[in-house]
């Protein structure tokens, strides 16, 4: 499996600024996606980001909501913009193989990224 | 469209007791089906998958069987540990589609008491 990076690993922001997160891989993947967790909550796709096209959006995410960076193969940034205490969730990127050897699209996620707006 | 139906917790077990958490899927073709496992202030982790009708995934004493019948991938542990104690979540990548995005069940929680 890959190695998923996150920055940062958690933080406390202000209602109405914006908040960059960071995802590093250790191999070169195709697709990557960004996902929300609310309190409590199952997990909720916002975007699928491919490298050198412009991320896809769900249904009820919107890119000046959460735009989207994919310069390379193995990294990739979210922004959330414009921040509520609606907001306040924990945030993880995957990566869907399959890499060398491995048939089976099988997402592999980072740590999260714990978001808390006041 | 597809959908997961994981069993309502939370499930409070003792330890040394034998865990099933149910999960039921609609989905279109034949999906690959998976268990990952969220353990306090942690991301997702895979604990296991199954590719195909009767596959038997297991990992760390877990183990689920990929029923087409029933539409099913129960998962099962014969003795939990209080280490297991998480949050487990059933999700299904169905094939076909450019994405192939997983989707989710909603999540049992997993107490195990000493």
């Amino acid at each position: 499996s890959a190695v998923i990076s996150q920055k940062p690993s958690r933080d406390i922001c202000q209602r109405g600024t914006s908040l960059t997160i960071q995802c590093q891989v250790d191999s070169q993947v195709t697709m990557m996606f960004w996902y929300r967790q609310q309190p409590g909550q199952s997990l909720t796709l916002i975007a699928t980001a491919n490298q050198g096209s412009e991320a896809t959006y769900e249904s009820g995410f919107v890119i000046d909501k959460f735009p989207i960076s994919r310069p390379n193969l193995t990294f990739s940034t979210l922004t959330v913009s414009n921040m509520s205490p609606e907001d306040s969730s924990i945030y993880l990127c995957s990566v869907r193989s399959p890499w060398t050897g491995e048939k089976t699209d099988t997402q592999y996620f980072g740590p999260g990224t714990r978001l808390t707006v006041l | 469209g597809d959908s997961v139906t994981q069993m309502e917790g939370p499930v409070t077990l003792s330890e040394e007791a034998f865990l099933t958490i149910n999960c039921t899927y609609t989905a279109t073709g034949y999906p690959s089906l998976f268990w990952y496992v969220q353990y306090p202030g942690e991301g997702l982790q895979l604990l296991l998958k199954a590719t195909k009708a009767d596959d038997k995934g297991s990992n760390k004493g877990f183990e689920a069987t990929y029923r087409k019948e029933t539409t099913s991938f129960h998962l099962e542990k014969g003795s939990v540990q209080v280490s297991d104690s998480a949050v487990y979540f059933c999700a299904l990548s169905a094939r076909g589609g450019s994405a192939r995005q997983l989707t989710f069940g909603s999540g049992t929680q997993l107490t195990v008491l000493p």
